[in-house]
């Protein structure tokens, strides 16, 4: 059971789109469409954005999107904004009722 | 509005046995919808799932890590608990609990998404 492979970082200027992927195999992300993002604020807990690949939990800004391709899935954050910048993480149903996560992406807003 | 805390001890001894407990508020741990989980975060990494409980009592943990994981119940007292056996300095993290969306798979159901999250305890492991 390997980690997730996320970049380490991605930056965007306000306004604009960004996408972080997380690739995993065949047995976790490209076997399930369970695939769940978190946004991380320095010192606190994460927060869940989106799960079952492209679903936002409510109250989620719906610039918030998911999607999942082979054995790679992806956040995109479109309209970026201050707020924005954080730690995300992706995380995926890996078999035998196990998870496994990504490293994490830094995102920074320019 | 449910809500879940993390306690127990800050610093633990090399050997030692971490034992946490996460107190959930506002709904009951009984819920046949979810599942309960720890995971944890070592300082400047990424997040680590450490297994998950059913209000039932089963249970599931990380391969690498269940020969030293221990997670159990308490529905009388709305908790669940982490015990994590010969503590070294490479369990020292952030430890969150979380409660987890249900889900059904070839094996049975399973937790996956955590929706809620305890604001975390940091455990140092140290003599």
């Amino acid at each position: 059971q390997s980690a997730l492979t996320q970049p380490a970082s991605v930056s965007g200027s306000p306004g604009q789109s960004i996408t972080i992927s997380c690739i995993g195999t065949s047995s976790d992300v490209g076997g399930y469409n369970y695939v769940s993002w978190y946004q991380q604020h320095p010192g606190k807990a994460p927060k869940l954005m989106i799960y079952d690949v492209s679903n936002r939990p409510s109250g989620v800004s719906n610039r918030f999107s998911g999607s999942k391709s082979g054995n790679t899935a992806s956040l995109t954050i479109s309209g970026l904004q201050a707020d924005d910048e954080a730690d995300y993480h992706c995380s995926s149903y890996a078999s035998s009722s196990t998870l496994v996560f990504g490293g994490g992406t830094k995102v920074t807003v320019l | 509005q449910l809500q879940l805390q993390e306690s127990g001890p800050g610093l633990v001894k090399p050997s030692e046995t971490l034992s946490l407990t996460c107190t959930v508020s506002g709904g009951s741990i009984s819920s046949s919808s979810y599942y309960w989980g720890w995971i944890r975060q070592p300082p400047g990494k990424g997040l680590e799932w450490i297994g998950s409980i059913y209000y039932s009592g089963s249970t599931y943990y990380k391969p690498s890590l269940k020969s030293r994981v221990t997670i159990s119940v308490d529905t009388s007292k709305n908790q669940f608990s982490l015990k994590l056996s010969s503590m070294t300095a490479a369990d020292t993290a952030v430890y969150y609990c979380g409660r987890q969306m249900k889900r059904w798979g070839q094996s049975g159901s399973y937790g996956d998404a955590s929706d809620i999250w305890g604001q975390g305890t940091m455990v140092t492991v140290s003599s």
